[in-house]
């Protein structure tokens, strides 16, 4: 059964800063991999997508890897900013098995 | 264009009633999903639509739940009989999937908050 785990659960840091998410998973036959984030009382919204074969993907601040083989994936942002403040989810293969989430705080 | 719609956005139901979520997926989207989120814990699979069809029932968690789709498009959620546990936010995400393949980004909707009290 797919597990997916992100650590660490809550994160703060000053504006500016970047920063690491990570995530893991134990079952390396996936599709893809979704990073989303989620704003208090909002929906859902898709930051990157990485296909099974591909290693990374990169939008603007953020950029996230994947390493099938280790079951790992990081999405790292750069010069964080307060509107960065959220809840950052991932999720692998097609029905999305998700992990629990990274609570961001960026304080300015 | 539009993006995916849910409805009712809030539903408070009493305990034993049934309840029917709605979601419109993105137009031409073939594969929609819906989820929940119940309060401190992750999200949860709970159906997969390609088309009109199912294929993927598995995280449907009890018989008083069930799902269906008409004309690849518009999908229901109905819970009958509810319970307490059941309170949480309902989510429909929608993509191009096409059957056999990895499939696209889910563009999700903004949920349904249901309260059974």
């Amino acid at each position: 059964k797919q597990e997916v785990t992100q650590i660490p659960a809550a994160l703060s840091v000053p504006e500016g800063e970047n920063l690491v998410l990570n995530c893991s998973f134990t079952d390396s036959a996936i599709y893809n991999l979704q990073w989303f984030r989620q704003d208090p009382g909002k929906g859902l919204t898709s930051l990157l997508l990485i296909q099974s074969s591909q290693r990374e993907q990169t939008s603007g601040r953020l950029n996230a890897s994947l390493d099938k083989s280790s079951g790992r994936s990081t999405l790292y942002i750069a010069a964080s900013q307060p509107g960065d403040s959220a809840t950052y989810l991932c999720a692998v293969t097609a029905k999305l098995i998700w992990g629990l989430g990274t609570s961001l705080a960026v304080n300015p | 264009g539009a993006g995916v719609s849910q409805s009712p956005s809030n539903k408070v139901t009493e305990k034993g009633k049934d309840v029917e979520l709605r979601c419109d997926p993105i137009s031409g989207h073939t594969a929609l999903y819906w989820y929940r989120q119940s309060l401190g814990q992750g999200l949860e699979f709970l159906i997969y639509f390609q088309g009109n069809s199912a294929p993927d029932k598995s995280g449907l968690p009890s018989d008083r739940f069930s799902a269906e789709r008409t004309g690849g498009s518009v999908s229901t959620l109905t819970i009958q009989r509810t319970q307490q546990e059941d309170s949480a936010v309902y989510l429909c995400a929608s993509s191009s999937r096409l059957a056999g393949r990895s499939t696209d980004t889910q563009y999700f909707g903004p949920g349904t908050r249901l309260t059974v009290l």
